[in-house]
């Protein structure tokens, strides 16, 4: 139990345009979910947390225009790079948990590359 | 703002041995996770520590929390090949997670 799938797995798309990825939670109610980026060869920054049905809540330093999060039901969140750089370049990893456990449920990750 | 720290970043270790990682952090937390990543994978969930002098064990890796010292161990017995990894460890605090840098094990033979 307690899946949580990405889709896209990878990615590559051209500077200046946007790029959705979904995180689904196949098996349970996601009541909270992340988001995080991680560079090559570094930690996990969470860039976001956004509680289903009302606005996520951003780190010091993450763009939300630039970064849009929806979390539009207990299964399903989407984070949306719009107007994406070279720079936007990482591996985005969500993850998400319910309201009974101590666990955070990693998705797969989705590997973005911007040319 | 919450810190945490992992030492060391780097460990090489020849199979059969035993080593300790350390993660120290800066604020009272109300748990701490260890992860495994693989090489371009995401995070394989190994223990989560709720109460001060928790110890959990499976199989060679052995995880202990002190809450009073701020400290956590993940305790590697007999290293085998298939222990490489980045290990991180993660404290929850006001309902989100700051992760340590990690430590790249490497298990030579």
């Amino acid at each position: 139990g307690a899946v949580v799938s990405q889709h896209p797995s990878w990615v590559i798309c051209k500077s200046g345009t946007s790029v959705k990825i979904e995180c689904r939670s196949l098996d349970f109610q996601a009541t909270t979910m992340f988001w995080y980026r991680q560079f090559p060869k570094q930690s996990l920054m969470l860039m976001a947390t956004s509680n289903e049905g009302s606005k996520a809540t951003y780190e010091q330093g993450v763009e939300k225009d630039k970064f849009l999060i929806n979390h539009a039901s207990l299964t399903l969140s989407t984070l949306t790079v719009t107007s994406a750089h070279p720079e936007d370049s990482s591996f985005y990893i969500c993850s998400a948990s319910d309201r009974d456990s101590y666990e955070q449920y990693f998705g797969p990750g989705t590997r973005l590359t911007v040319t | 703002e919450l810190k945490v720290e992992q030492n060391p970043l780097f460990l090489s270790m020849q199979e059969g041995k035993n080593y300790t990682i350390y993660c120290n952090y800066s604020t009272t937390s109300d748990r701490l996770y260890w992860y495994r990543q693989d090489p371009g994978k995401s995070l394989e969930s190994l223990f989560v520590l709720l109460s001060n002098g928790a110890v959990k064990q499976e199989g060679r890796l052995m995880a202990s929390l002190d809450t009073k010292a701020r400290l956590s161990t993940l305790h590697i017995t007999a290293a085998v090949h298939d222990l490489s990894a980045t290990y991180f460890c993660a404290v929850l605090n006001a309902g989100k997670s700051t992760f340590g840098d990690g430590t790249t094990l490497t298990v030579k033979p």
